[in-house]
């Protein structure tokens, strides 16, 4: 089955400044990376996703990039603000059954 | 609200009880999942079901959880004779026919003491 690595476990930044995350995957047929912000104890929400046939995708300040030859996905935030502190997992997929990251918690100072 | 229903929120009970969670998915969405969270990790995918039919289980469902769909709307999730090691978050996602696109609940909380 599919095996995701999520780096780093924790980050923490300057409001402002910019976050990096990188995930690995093993399975050459997965087609579909989510990722998903998850507050304390609340659902784990969709923030950006890019299919295959992709290599880079932006909305505002997050976006994403896909290197299928590496087999590994980044999620870059900018300008990072206090409300973006959070966990955040990457996934993968080629149908319907996801596999996660172990999670990054992300921490913005004021 | 259209999102991803679940309850109890949450649940406290005691070790051997038997508990069962309920989940409506968004509607006109065909796919449900069943993930499992706990403390520090991502969801771990246990259950999935197209309409009615119950198409894949993960090796973490023992024969102890049982989870069904009877009319291909709302899903049950019961756990037998629950062990500490249940314990975690039980997260229902729903999603469209053809679509990768995996929209969360707020997911019930199981303690087992």
């Amino acid at each position: 089955g599919e095996n995701v690595e999520q780096h780093p476990s924790t980050l923490s930044v300057q409001e402002g400044d910019s976050a990096v995350i990188k995930c690995t995957y093993s399975d050459s047929a997965s087609n579909y990376f989510p990722w998903y912000k998850q507050e304390l104890g609340k659902r784990p929400q969709l923030i950006i996703d890019i299919r295959s046939n992709v290599g880079e995708k932006k909305d505002q300040r997050i976006a994403v990039t896909l290197n299928k030859t590496a087999k590994h996905f980044s999620l870059h935030i900018t300008e990072t603000q206090p409300e973006d502190s959070a966990v955040y997992f990457c996934a993968a997929t080629n149908d319907y059954k996801l596999s996660f990251g172990a999670g990054t918690t992300v921490t913005v100072r004021a | 609200d259209t999102g991803v229903s679940q309850n109890p929120r949450h649940k406290i009970t005691k070790r051997g009880q038997n508990v069962t969670f309920r989940c409506d998915p968004i509607s006109e969405h065909n796919r449900l999942y069943w993930y499992r969270q706990t403390l520090g990790q991502g969801p771990e995918f246990l259950t999935y079901f197209q309409n009615e039919a119950q198409l894949e289980k993960s090796r973490l469902l023992s024969d102890r959880f049982s989870a069904e769909r009877p009319k291909g709307s709302f899903s049950t999730l019961e756990i037998q004779r629950t062990e500490q090691g249940d314990s975690a978050m039980y997260l229902c996602a729903s999603s469209r026919d053809g679509g990768n696109t995996i929209y969360f609940g707020e997911g019930s909380w199981l303690t087992v003491v």
